[in-house]
């Protein structure tokens, strides 16, 4: 089945603790990006990759690092997690041209 | 000014009423259009992309009016289970790799 994984689903951590969100594609697609969804505010672009080894910052990267060392896996990571951070965090993954296909989100709350 | 805006709503309509939500952006460069719905908490999906000359899908209709700078969506007869968060979406790239979401329309349909 084509789908997009994510992992935690839901997380609960401390300010300062680092820690990472993987995410996952079995659709062998060239792009991958994460964005963060706040009431109100819709949902924000935090980073994009178009390949492995490309990435670049979207609309809200502060806080956050990335890397795409494999094609399928574009792991979200937060060095020093802080409240602000606590939200709700979706991966998407599209082939080129194509519409992007989101994972099943993953919330975080930071206290 | 938001990139791109929606009115939040909610919408609340009867079963068999016929619902448009528009969504306007502010980039001209915008190339691709996209409609995705979202049920509560889980992951955007997409519902239709949007073309130049319109297109149709059952019971749900996307137009683009390029001079005005918005997209639309036409519901007609609606269901119980319309009943979602409609999101606009748009990129100024023709891959679709980086969209701009509007904050969506909530849509609740009632018997």
């Amino acid at each position: 089945e084509a789908q997009v994984t994510q992992n935690p689903r839901y997380l609960i951590t401390v300010t300062g603790k680092k820690l990472t969100v993987t995410c996952s594609q079995n659709m062998n697609h060239e792009y991958m990006s994460w964005y963060r969804q706040d009431p109100g505010l819709g949902l924000r672009q935090i980073y994009y990759s178009m390949n492995v080894e490309v990435t670049d910052k979207g609309d809200v990267p502060e806080g956050y690092k990335v890397s795409r060392k494999e094609k399928r896996n574009f792991p979200l990571i937060l060095e020093s997690p802080s409240p602000n951070q606590t939200s709700l965090y979706f991966c998407a993954s599209s082939s080129q041209g194509e519409t992007q296909y989101f994972g099943p989100g993953t919330r975080l709350l930071v206290l | 000014r938001k990139e791109v805006e929606q009115d939040p709503g909610p919408f609340n309509v009867p079963e068999g009423a016929t619902v448009a939500f528009n969504c306007t952006y502010s980039n001209s460069a915008s190339q691709s259009f996209f409609w995705y719905r979202q049920d509560c908490r889980k992951e955007p999906k997409l519902l239709m992309s949007v073309y130049s000359s319109g297109n149709e899908d059952g019971r749900f209709t996307a137009q683009l009016n390029r001079a005005s700078q918005y997209i639309s969506l036409l519901i007609r007869d609606s269901k119980l289970s319309d009943s979602a968060t409609y999101l606009c979406a748009v990129t100024d790239t023709g891959t679709a790799s980086k969209l701009t979401f509007g904050t969506g329309t909530r849509l609740q349909v009632t018997l």
